[in-house]
Formats: C-alpha cells, sequence, structure tokens
C-alpha cells in the first residue's frame, strides 16, 4: 500500500520567514510531485522531480525552490514566505513509466501571517 | 488560462440518484483523462481515468464518458450515496506515463443528501 506522508498538517508562518516542507514516500517512486491548491483553481504543479537531485518547474514555481537529495524525500522550500502563498500544499508520487496514477499525501494547510 | 475547466462549483444530489459531474478542456494534446476524489483533511485519491482510444469506462457504480470532439468528459455516479460526497477533480494528461504532468480542473463539490 503507498503511502506518502507530509511532515505537517498545519503550519503557521510570518511573512518573510523560511518555510520548508517535507515529504515522504515509502514505495521507491522515482517522480515526486510538489502541487498547491487554492479554491477554484484545483490543483496547480509547483516543481517536480524524476529522480535524486533532479528537479524541473511546473505551472507556478516563482517564489519556491525544492530539492531531493534522497529518492523517498521531496522537500518544498518558500525562500520568504509571503501571504499569498497561503494554501494547501499537497505532495505526490509515482512510479516512473508506469501507467498507474500520482498518489497523494494528506496535505499540509500553510498559513502565512 | 486554464486548460482543464469544471464549470460546476459545486452540486446536490438526492441518494439513489444519477450525480453527473462534467470537465471540458482545451489542448488538443491531452489524450489520458483521470478522476480524483477528495476528502476534507485528506488528499486526492484516484477513483477512474480513461484513455483518448476510448469513449466510455466503467468501474463499478461510476462511469466516465469522453467527447473528444467536443473536447469534454464526464463522470456518473449511479446510484449516489452519502460517502460519494466529497470534492471531485478532472484531470489531463498527455501520454500513459504517471510521470507526465497531470493539469487540474478547479473541482466540484459533491453533497449526496439522505
Amino acid at each position: 500500500d503507498v503511502k506518502v506522508t507530509q511532515s505537517s498538517r498545519y503550519l503557521v508562518k510570518r511573512t518573510g520567514e523560511k518555510v520548508f516542507l517535507e515529504c515522504v514516500q515509502d514505495m521507491d517512486h522515482e517522480n515526486m510531485f510538489w502541487y498547491r491548491q487554492d479554491p477554484g483553481l484545483g490543483l496547480r504543479l509547483i516543481y517536480f522531480s524524476y529522480d535524486v537531485k533532479m528537479k524541473e518547474k511546473g505551472d507556478i514555481p516563482e517564489g519556491y525552490s525544492v530539492s531531493r537529495e534522497k529518492k523517498e524525500r521531496f522537500s518544498l522550500i518558500l525562500e520568504s514566505a509571503s501571504t499569498n502563498q497561503t494554501s494547501m500544499y499537497l505532495c505526490a508520487s509515482s512510479l516512473r513509466g508506469s501507467t498507474d496514477t500520482q498518489y497523494f499525501g494528506p496535505g499540509t494547510r500553510l498559513t502565512v501571517l | 488560462d486554464q486548460q482543464v475547466k469544471q464549470n460546476s462549483p459545486s452540486l446536490s444530489v438526492q441518494e439513489g440518484r444519477i450525480s453527473i459531474l462534467n470537465c471540458d478542456y482545451t489542448n488538443s494534446m491531452f489524450d489520458y483523462f483521470l478522476w480524483y476524489k477528495k476528502y476534507p483533511a485528506e488528499g486526492p485519491t484516484f477513483l477512474i481515468s480513461i484513455s483518448s482510444i476510448k469513449d466510455k469506462n466503467e468501474d463499478g457504480r461510476f462511469t466516465v464518458f469522453l467527447n473528444k470532439s467536443a473536447k469534454h468528459l464526464s463522470l456518473h455516479i449511479v446510484p449516489s450515496q452519502p460517502g460519494d460526497s466529497a470534492v471531485y477533480f478532472c484531470a489531463a494528461q498527455k501520454g500513459l506515463n504517471a510521470g507526465n504532468m497531470l493539469t487540474f480542473g478547479g473541482g466540484t463539490r459533491l453533497m449526496v443528501k439522505p
């Protein structure tokens, strides 16, 4: 059974703080993704990674960076949090070369004050 | 500009009746479509998918229909149950590989009344 876990369910930060969101998957998946979910906009892809130390920009990478030092872990970094980054952040993983779906974590609700 | 749109933000249906959720897309390069279901405080979970070579795919109470010429797909739930109450996201990708980027619609909140 695929499990994707995210380090925090709820997080409150102040404007200008550096924020780390961690995601870990236990199924040896090569592909990992970070999305944000906002009402009416659905899920929008921020960054994704096809392998360790590899990263690709998604549709809305501005203000974010990522780190993939180990296969099972994919971190999203907000270098200087702003109020417009208040959102639900969702991590997902999938198996390379597979028609199988992406598996999602439970999400982190981030509030930036 | 959103390439995948779900024009109904919410839908209310009586238990036992049919729920029909709609999704439109604009990018003709999309050839694989998925529906995800999301409960509050949980991540989205895969529900059903359809390849562009088909026009219908069925899995139990859930059926997805694809009309390529209209760039439209719909999810039918028959019969609807209270446990189906959730937000449903339509998603599209180019190719079948799960590594391909998914483009999501804005979601439709389904409420099934007992």
